[in-house]
């Protein structure tokens, strides 16, 4: 299956809110509820921050939100601090009964 | 504390094998299925096999069938990934990642070259 599809950079300054975007079908995203984003810096693991689309795990910040509506998912963090600069990348669960990924979105703090 | 730990990564000639381990703790591996993923230099993250918890049922990426083999432990709590006939393509990162790509490990390396 091919690869979501994401901005491959964003940017913003200190307190301002972003968006990130996850474009995929009617066979991963359009069709399940199974959407995760993660954050990854340089020489990292990837970290959830979403799954399931809208829900946070226990001790992610609450100015990580996630959206879906038909086959794009979205991610917007609020209040942007230095330390979200970062690697974002979506996944979803398909009807192949695997998870695809997104390509990944910089996100640079000015 | 989930904890997730990988170990068997390298370097290798191309053709050649490797054998990468996770070792599980923190959750009831035994309840979960279990990932490895990989990730190559500057690219996004990909699925490369999954098992169930019973080990009865497996995937592969096509780009792994019939080189890859996934197996798991419960006793041991670790799940394995024996890699043969290695090619320069599947250099990258690889994680193993618990049900739902929650929980991740650090990474182990393999890099393929001669």
């Amino acid at each position: 299956q091919s690869a979501l599809t994401q901005p491959a950079s964003v940017s913003g300054s200190p307190g301002q809110s972003i968006t990130i975007s996850c474009t995929g079908t009617s066979n991963d995203i359009g069709f399940y509820n199974y959407v995760s984003w993660y954050q990854q810096h340089p020489g990292k693991a990837p970290k959830l921050m979403i799954h399931d689309a809208t829900y946070r795990p226990s001790g992610v910040s609450n100015r990580f939100s996630g959206s879906k509506s038909g086959n794009t998912a979205s991610l917007t963090i609020s209040g942007l601090q230095a330390e979200d600069e970062a690697d974002y990348y979506c996944s979803s669960f398909t009807s192949s009964g695997t998870w695809v990924f997104g390509g990944g979105t910089k996100l640079t703090v000015l | 504390e989930v904890q997730l730990v990988e170990s068997g990564g390298g370097l290798v000639q191309p053709g050649g094998s490797l054998r990468l381990s996770c070792a599980a703790s923190g959750f009831t591996f035994s309840s979960s299925w279990m990932h490895w993923v990989r990730q190559a230099p500057g690219k996004g993250p990909v699925c490369v096999s999954h098992i169930n918890k019973e080990a009865t049922s497996t995937y592969y990426a096509d780009s792994v069938k019939g080189r890859f083999t996934i197996s798991r432990d419960n006793a041991k709590n670790t799940v394995y990934l024996q890699m043969n006939s290695l090619r320069a393509d599947d250099t990258a990162v690889y994680y193993c990642a618990n049900e739902g790509l929650r929980d991740w490990g650090q990474g182990t390396l393999v890099t393929v070259s001669s």
